[in-house]
């Protein structure tokens, strides 16, 4: 089974600063993707961005971007020029490649992020 | 831009009551899912659904949990008797055949009193 692990709680960042969350994981399948998706206080699920296991290049969306390591296990958020409306849970989450089908997404804990003014 | 849509937000049950909650999926997505956040806690997977049947369940989908399609649009999840430990925020999610994202519903606040 697949598990994900985010090992900070919680973590802040002052406004247009760089901040970086961690996230770790554990499996044995080779093809999957990963994602990072933010909840803020309304509590609804958004994508943040998407990384494909068998892309070495780490995916990038504007202000967000991944560290994606595969040997390692590790797949990183960096937020770059944070902004107050950045705060918010953050959740890891890892999916195995299914052939002829869509699989379940697999959360860690989360990361709670403040951005102070 | 296409969204899943989740009615209730939020509903309140008493305990051993039956409670349906309903979700609607984008329009050419072909899978379903539902998943549980208990408060404080992280998002857990409940159901999958193609083709008219469950794919694949997690042991929280237990026998008091159902969920059908009733009408090629609804997708719902049915708890018979609620329990106290059932209140959670549930989302519905859909993908479509080539799964880039999980598109998620805003969630239905389930409070079980």
């Amino acid at each position: 089974a697949q598990t994900v692990t985010q090992s900070q709680p919680e973590m802040s960042v002052q406004e247009a600063e760089t901040v970086t969350l961690s996230c770790t994981y554990d499996t044995s399948e080779s093809n999957y993707y990963l994602f990072w998706y933010k909840q803020p206080p309304s509590r609804q699920m958004i994508l943040v961005i998407r990384q494909e296991a068998y892309k070495q290049q780490n995916a990038t969306e504007n202000r967000f971007s991944v560290n994606f390591q595969k040997a390692a296990k590790s797949f990183s958020l960096k937020i770059s020029d944070s902004q107050l409306g950045d705060t918010a849970m953050y959740f890891c989450a890892f999916m195995k490649l299914a052939q002829g089908g869509s699989e379940k997404l697999v959360f860690g804990k989360g990361t709670k992020l403040t951005v102070n003014p | 831009e296409p969204e899943v849509t989740q009615t209730p937000s939020h509903q309140v049950t008493q305990m051993g009551q039956e409670v349906i909650l309903r979700c609607v999926p984008i329009s050419n997505h072909l899978y379903f899912y539902w998943y549980r956040q208990i408060l404080g806690q992280k998002v857990e997977f409940l159901v999958s659904f193609y083709n008219n049947e469950i794919s694949e369940k997690s042991e929280i989908f237990d026998d008091q949990f159902s969920v059908e399609r009733p009408d090629g649009s609804n997708f719902t999840l049915k708890i018979r008797s609620t329990k106290l430990e059932d209140s959670a925020m549930y989302f519905c999610a859909s993908s479509d055949l080539g799964f880039t994202e999980a598109f998620f519903g805003q969630g239905t606040r389930l409070t079980v009193v």
